[in-house]
């Protein structure tokens, strides 16, 4: 069975940093790409982030480009998400997903539960 | 970047009849060289993760009923539920993953029971 578990998540201040992880198994993690997704209180969801299976291609949103960076450890099986400048905007639930493939143009097969991400003063 | 949209934001059905959502993208998203179109329907019931429903435009993921079931081609899409079941109350999104990011979602439509 499939399962990703994400951590990391928690209050931090405006301009402040954060590194989410997720933690994958039940499938051989570094045949797949990654992607993060947010989802801001009673919001839709936003694809902030990809990353091929061997870390070679990486894309971000607009609205993290400079600030976040994606990451994998291929043998510990986990994803990240490190979070820089921090604002307001980012207060969200942060999910891993896994695509369906290594390609970019797949959609999300799985996901995790998520983990809140809360930027307040 | 391709706009994805939804309607209506929430309808109320009835159990046991048909609910139908419709997503309109920005711009075609069938790939030539594939002949596919590059459109996924996830379910989001509250408090958990959004759930891969159908894909590939018409494509059910493994596991989801059959009265789920997707249509269109090109800029339009439909996202029917032939037969509503309560435990089918939930958020319904499209998102379109054509080419390169960002891959965008629709903003939701609400299923409820009528």
């Amino acid at each position: 069975e499939v399962q990703l578990v994400e951590s990391g998540g928690g209050l931090v201040q405006p301009g402040g940093s954060l590194r989410v992880s997720c933690a994958a198994s039940g499938f051989t993690f570094s045949s797949y790409s990654m992607n993060w997704v947010r989802q801001a209180p009673g919001k839709g969801l936003e694809w902030i982030s990809y990353i091929s299976s061997s870390s070679s291609i990486i894309y971000y949103a607009d609205s993290v480009k400079g600030r976040f960076t994606i990451s994998r450890d291929n043998a510990r099986n986990s994803l990240y998400l490190q979070m820089n400048s921090l604002r307001d905007e980012d207060t969200a639930v942060y999910y891993c997903a896994r695509s369906l493939g290594n390609i970019g143009t797949r959609p999300f097969g799985d996901w995790g539960q998520g983990t809140l991400v809360t930027v307040s003063s | 970047d391709i706009v994805m949209t939804q309607s209506p934001d929430s309808l109320a059905v009835s159990l046991g009849e048909r609910a139908t959502i419709n997503c309109k993208s920005s711009q075609s998203l069938l790939y030539s060289s594939t002949n596919k179109d590059y459109l996924a329907w996830y379910q989001q019931k509250p408090g958990q993760p959004p759930k891969l429903l159908i894909y590939w435009a018409s494509t059910r993921e493994s596991g989801v009923p059959d009265r789920f079931s997707g249509s269109g081609s090109g800029t339009d899409f439909t996202l029917t539920i032939s037969s509503l079941q309560a435990e089918d109350v939930a958020l319904y999104y499209c998102q379109q993953y054509y080419s390169t990011p960002p891959w965008t979602f629709g903003q939701g439509t609400k299923v409820e029971i009528k």
